[in-house]
């Protein structure tokens, strides 16, 4: 059964640091999807950033990278230059091609000022 | 336009009654999904039908039937509510296959809370 484990509970960094989100998820798949989804107190659901896993090259967007390494199967998310707004839930998910997304349990970012 | 709607966004009700939540989307997507989220925030799937068919029906109790009159549209009805189905549930759509980019698309989630 595929699965998506997030280590880190909660976690909490100053403003304007860097801070990286562990997630490491099990399949015996080679085509698939990864993604990040924040989920701040307004409890809308967001995409931050989306990976294929037949890509080599880490996804960026802004100021959010990932190091997807797909033989150690472990996706993590890189927020750098942390701002206020980035205090939220962030959930790592899976998914094989058509089938279901399978979220990890969370990890609750704390910003502090 | 929101992308995808559901309402109620937030519910009260006695433990026994039926209730219902609606969703829409306007992106065009071909599947759309049910996800229930519990108090400690963790997301599990619960349906997910494909152009009005059920393709996913994870371990979830026949109280809770989904409907989906059109591929724009998936309902969720809930029978003789129970404590343990507090919680908030989310609508999404995707949009599969080789034109899809794989995310799921949410609602703003709906808060049920039964007393």
């Amino acid at each position: 059964a595929q699965t998506v484990t997030q280590s880190q509970p909660e976690m909490s960094v100053q403003e304007a640091e860097t801070v990286t989100l562990s997630c490491t998820y099990d399949t015996s798949e080679s085509d698939y999807y990864l993604f990040w989804y924040k989920q701040p107190p307004s409890r809308q659901m967001i995409l931050v950033i989306r990976q294929e896993a037949y890509k080599q090259q880490n996804a960026t967007e802004n100021r959010f990278s990932v190091n997807f390494q797909k033989a150690a199967k472990s996706f993590s998310l890189k927020i750098s230059d942390s701002q206020l707004g980035d205090a939220a839930m962030y959930f790592c998910a899976y998914r094989i091609r058509d089938d279901k997304i399978i979220f990890g349990k969370g990890t609750r970012l704390h910003i502090l000022p | 336009d929101t992308a995808v709607s559901q309402t109620p966004k937030y519910l009260v009700t006695q433990m026994g009654n039926d209730k219902s939540i609606k969703c829409e989307q306007n992106l065009g997507h071909d599947t759309m999904y049910w996800y229930k989220q519990d108090s400690k925030k963790f997301l599990k799937i619960m349906f997910s039908y494909n152009n009005k068919e059920l393709i996913i029906n994870e371990t979830v109790p026949n109280r809770f039937s989904p409907k989906s009159p059109d591929k724009a549209h998936l309902n969720l009805h809930i029978n003789s509510l129970e404590l343990g189905d507090s919680a908030v549930y989310f609508c999404a759509s995707s949009q599969i296959g080789l034109m899809g980019t794989g995310e799921l698309f949410f609602g703003e989630g709906s808060r049920l809370t039964v007393l």
